[in-house]
């Protein structure tokens, strides 16, 4: 089935710091990547949409400077938290459409845990 | 914007004994799917339901869709302590804009928790 590889797993970085998170879609292309953040026993809240090849679009709050989305190619798309705070906290979690959305549905990362001390 | 809502937020049942969780959105889908999440991982997709009124079944698992296509139920047969985790229904619209994916709003998720 389709994979999403979501790198890294976990990371605590430093207040004031920057973390990227690398999701790759393995076995399919990902015209489309959807990047999620879930705090603990909450919903997934959509963060944003990037699109391969053009900005991403931000969800409503959302700061657009501080969280940055790249999708530089089919199968790679990135976000890096810019001068994270502890409230940036948080499991951070991507997905993409399937390769047979009626078969597969959404495939998501495995998830990045972020700790900022 | 879209909401959908899902009840109970946590339930607690004894191995054996069936489980409900019912979603219901503030509009129309173009289709909902469901998700289930284990302790520490990450959603894992389970069904997609298209059609009015349609019903689908896995194994000890059944998902129905509405006939206004508003609200979905899954529901689980005898359960197993392998159940446990959460489950999440999420609504998708259709995207205007021709995109062949558009977003998908979560539920709240329900976590269950089977006593053995």
């Amino acid at each position: 089935g389709a994979v999403v590889s979501q790198h890294p797993s976990w990371v605590i970085c430093k207040s004031g710091t920057s973390v990227k998170i690398e999701c790759r879609s393995l076995d399919f292309q990902a015209t489309t990547m959807f990047w999620y953040r879930q705090f603990p026993k909450q919903s997934l809240m959509l963060m944003a949409t990037s699109n391969e090849g053009s900005k991403a679009t931000y969800e409503q709050g959302v700061e657009k400077d501080k969280f940055l989305i790249n999708h530089a190619s089919l199968t790679l798309s990135t976000l890096t938290v810019t001068s994270a705070h502890p409230e940036d906290s948080s499991f951070y979690i991507c997905s993409a459409p399937g390769p047979g959305r009626w078969v597969y549905g959404y495939t998501f990362g495995s998830g990045t845990r972020l700790t900022v001390v | 914007g879209q909401q959908v809502m899902q009840i109970p937020q946590y339930q607690h049942v004894q191995e054996g004994e069936d489980f409900t969780t019912y979603c219901n959105s503030s509009t129309t889908l173009s289709n909902i799917q469901w998700y289930k999440q284990r302790p520490g991982g990450h959603p894992v997709f389970l069904i997609q339901l298209v059609k009015s009124g349609e019903v689908k079944k896995q194994k000890r698992l059944t998902f129905q869709f509405g006939e206004a296509k508003k609200n979905s139920s899954l529901h689980i047969t005898a359960t197993q302590t392998t159940d446990v985790g959460t489950y999440f229904c999420a609504g998708r619209r259709s995207n205007a804009g021709g995109t062949s994916y558009g977003k998908l709003t979560f539920g709240q998720g329900t976590i269950l928790t089977v006593h053995p």
